[in-house]
């Protein structure tokens, strides 16, 4: 299986400052049509999952445009431009383009 | 509105069994692939398994395999799973999520595998 790995595991942030939560895959996630699966969720506590980006890059309908996603082969990065209460909770990343899909262990936002 | 609702979860014994089910509305539910998504408590996401939009493919993952079964009536809209033997470890929020590449979830209904 492809694991999934992210850092850092715990991010206390400042509200109106930006965040930056890097993942990486123990191998390549183009997948053979050349495209390249990686998601990017976040959980707010008690709640359920939502997808923020798929495809590396491209936003959710409804997802603020301070979340953008980036990166290739197995580096990838979510950045938060300026972070808002709301945004607390765990992220997580994820590829789909080996099966077993597998996730991140996620990163918990929290406000300093 | 795209929504799933999952139902059937609960407290069950170990080696028992218990079939969930996931009502979808507001897209073409025969055309997506569905998948079934599971978090322990305190714990990550795990891809328990997945279907195609015809059911003709279905995958599990290697902690289930050989133990649930995934399927779908594409005429009443709705996606199963039938979980036997099971055990204490699968004890989880189970989801249900459309599309491969799980663009939305559902709320969740709790299993409980406990004597």
């Amino acid at each position: 299986d492809v694991v999934m790995s992210q850092s850092p595991l715990s991010l206390p942030v400042t509200l109106g400052q930006p965040a930056s939560i890097s993942c990486r895959s123990s191998q390549s996630v183009v997948h053979s049509d050349g495209n390249t699966y990686l998601n990017w969720f976040h959980q707010r506590p008690g709640q359920s999952p939502r997808r923020l980006i798929y495809k590396i890059s491209t936003r959710d309908s409804g997802v603020p445009d301070r979340f953008s996603g980036s990166g290739s082969g197995t580096d990838f990065t979510l950045k938060i431009s300026r972070v808002e209460a709301e945004d607390v909770g765990i992220y997580y990343c994820m590829q789909a383009t080996h099966w077993p899909g597998t996730f991140g262990p996620g990163t918990k936002v929290d406000i300093k | 509105e795209v929504q799933v609702l999952e139902s059937g979860g609960g407290l069950v014994q170990p080696g028992g069994s218990l079939r969930l089910s996931c009502a979808a509305s507001g897209f073409t539910f025969g055309s997506n692939t569905m998948s079934w998504v599971r978090q322990a408590p305190g714990k990550g996401l795990e891809w328990v398994s997945v279907i195609s939009g015809n059911g003709d493919s279905a995958f599990y993952a290697d902690s289930v395999k050989g133990r649930f079964i995934i399927s779908r009536d594409n005429s009443k809209n709705t996606l199963y799973l039938q979980m036997n033997s099971l055990r204490a470890e699968d004890t989880a929020v189970y989801y249900c999520v459309k599309d491969a590449n799980l663009g939305v979830w559902g709320q969740g209904t709790t299993v409980t595998v406990s004597s």
